[in-house]
């Protein structure tokens, strides 16, 4: 069974780095059909995706527009984990932070999309000094 | 960038009857990567639908996926006490966008 642990701080003050980190069980950070995925929930935003990192022969990182200045999101595949790190926080940050599993099956050389089938328990972040 | 727009932004609903969200993408976007989620208070988001049509493990048959025009819906029959939630449709892409999501209560 793959399980996903977050871990991180729950309050971040504004102009700092937001760092979370989640750990994988049961899969693999390098595995070739997934990628690893941070997501946000805001009662004024929904759910918002953040970006993702995954492996195909070497490492990717894909990022959302809205923050694409300030993110990045690692692989730790000495740890089984990957990370993010939003820098230059504001109180518009402040959000339930997930990570998630994405699951692709290849079928006559196209990849089959299977959702997000495996998040991690979420973490509050609040933004405030 | 691919937008997703769920209409309406609350349902309301007795248990028995039949829901019937929808989620229109901004531009032709491929059925096999569209997928939605339950999401309730205190909680992870649920993965319920991939590939517009699939139910993922678990999932009762009262969920179901469909694709007519470019309106993609998830339909809920026999509602239950535990179906009023939040939902969200998702497309998987060089980016991924989720809809703004749909409330489901109690009416």
């Amino acid at each position: 069974q793959v399980q996903l642990q977050q871990s991180g701080p729950g309050l971040v003050k504004p102009s700092q780095t937001l760092s979370l980190t989640c750990a994988i069980s049961g899969d693999n950070v390098s595995n070739n059909s997934a990628t690893w995925n941070w997501i946000r929930l805001s009662p004024s935003r929904g759910l918002e995706w953040l970006g993702r990192t995954y492996h195909r022969s070497k490492w990717y990182s894909d990022y959302a527009v809205s923050v694409k200045s300030r993110i990045t999101i690692n692989p730790d595949t000495s740890k089984n984990q990957f990370s993010l790190q939003l820098n230059s926080v504001t109180p518009e940050d402040t959000a339930v932070y997930f990570c998630a599993r994405d699951t692709f099956v290849l079928f006559e050389r196209l990849y089959y999309y299977y959702g997000m089938d495996v998040w991690g328990q979420g973490t509050a972040v609040t933004v405030s000094s | 960038e691919i937008v997703l727009t769920q209409s309406p932004g609350t349902l309301s609903f007795s248990a028995g009857e039949t829901a019937t969200l929808s989620c229109r993408a901004s531009q032709s976007v491929s059925s096999i990567y569209l997928a939605w989620y339950q999401q309730k208070p205190g909680q992870a988001p649920r993965l319920l639908i991939y590939g517009t049509s699939s139910r993922a493990t678990g999932v009762p048959d009262r969920f179901s996926g469909s694709l007519s025009g470019t309106d993609f819906t998830l339909t809920i029959t026999r509602l239950e006490p535990e179906d009023f939630a939040f939902y969200y449709c998702q497309h998987y892409g060089s980016s991924c966008s989720f809809g703004q999501g749909t409330k489901l209560e109690i009416k």
